[in-house]
C-alpha cells in the first residue's frame, strides 16, 4: 500500500542552522507530494507541494524536490528561525483518491 | 472567510457516551474529510465526503458515523465512545478543481477528545 516514512524527531537546532527533514514514500500510482506544518495548538497548514518528478516546491524559505528515482521529498531550509519550531508532516495523494497519506511527523525545535 | 471551523475545541467523555463533533467550511468546497491524529501515527482518514449526500469510509471508520446534508457541514458522530477514541480530530476540506490531486486541503484547528 501507499506509505510515507519520515525521520524521527525531535530535531533540535540553533537559530540560523541548516535544516533537512528526510521523507521517502511508497506509492502504487503516481503521487503528488506535500509538506504540511502544524504550529502548537493549531491545525495543519500546507507548506509546499510538488506534482511531478523533478518539481521543486518552495515557500517561506523551505524547499523540497520531488525525486522519483529515490522516491524522496526531503524538506530543507538554509537558515531556521525560532518561529519555525513546529511539527512537519510529509504526505502524498494519488490522483483520483481522496486520502492524504501522512508520515508520522517530525518535531522541529529551534533555540535562540 | 472563516475557513474550516470545528467545535468543540476540547471534550471529555465517559465510556459509552455519544457525541457529535461539528465541522463547517465556508469556501464552497466539494470534498470534506475527518482525520484523527495519534502520537507516532500521523493522521489517519476516518470518513470523507465528495459532496452533499455522498460519504465513504476511510482507513479507520469503525465507531464513527458521518452524514453530509449540506455542502458546508460535515459532522462526525461517536455513537458509543471508547478510550481507544481518545485522539485529536481534524476536519479538512478542498475543492475538486481541474487538477484535483494538486488542490490544497484546508484543515480546521482540531478537537481534542478524551474518553475516560
Amino acid at each position: 500500500g501507499d506509505s510515507v516514512t519520515q525521520m524521527e524527531g525531535p530535531v533540535t537546532l540553533s537559530e540560523e542552522a541548516f535544516l533537512t527533514i528526510n521523507c521517502t514514500y511508497t506509492a502504487t500510482g503516481y503521487p503528488s507530494l506535500f509538506w504540511y506544518v502544524q504550529y502548537p495548538g493549531e491545525g495543519l497548514q500546507l507548506l509546499l507541494k510538488a506534482t511531478k518528478a523533478d518539481d521543486k516546491g518552495s515557500n517561506k524559505g523551505f524547499e523540497a524536490t520531488y525525486r522519483k528515482e529515490t522516491t524522496s521529498f526531503h524538506l530543507e531550509k538554509g537558515s531556521v528561525q525560532v518561529s519555525d519550531s513546529a511539527v512537519y508532516f510529509c504526505a502524498l495523494r494519488i490522483t483520483g483518491f481522496q486520502k492524504l497519506v501522512f508520515g508520522t511527523g517530525t518535531r522541529l525545535l529551534v533555540s535562540p | 472567510n472563516a475557513g474550516v471551523t470545528q467545535t468543540p475545541k476540547f471534550q471529555v467523555l465517559k465510556t459509552g457516551q455519544s457525541m457529535t463533533l461539528q465541522c463547517a467550511q465556508d469556501m464552497n468546497h466539494e470534498y470534506m474529510s475527518w482525520y484523527r491524529q495519534d502520537p507516532g501515527m500521523g493522521l489517519r482518514l476516518i470518513h470523507y465526503s465528495v459532496g452533499a449526500g455522498i460519504t465513504d469510509q476511510g482507513e479507520v471508520p469503525n465507531g464513527y458515523n458521518v452524514s453530509r446534508s449540506t455542502t458546508e457541514d460535515f459532522p462526525l458522530r461517536l455513537l458509543s465512545a471508547a478510550p481507544s477514541q481518545t485522539s485529536v480530530y481534524f476536519c479538512a476540506s478542498y475543492s475538486a478543481g481541474a487538477q484535483e490531486a494538486y488542490n490544497e486541503q484546508f484543515f480546521g484547528p482540531g478537537t481534542r477528545l478524551t474518553v475516560l
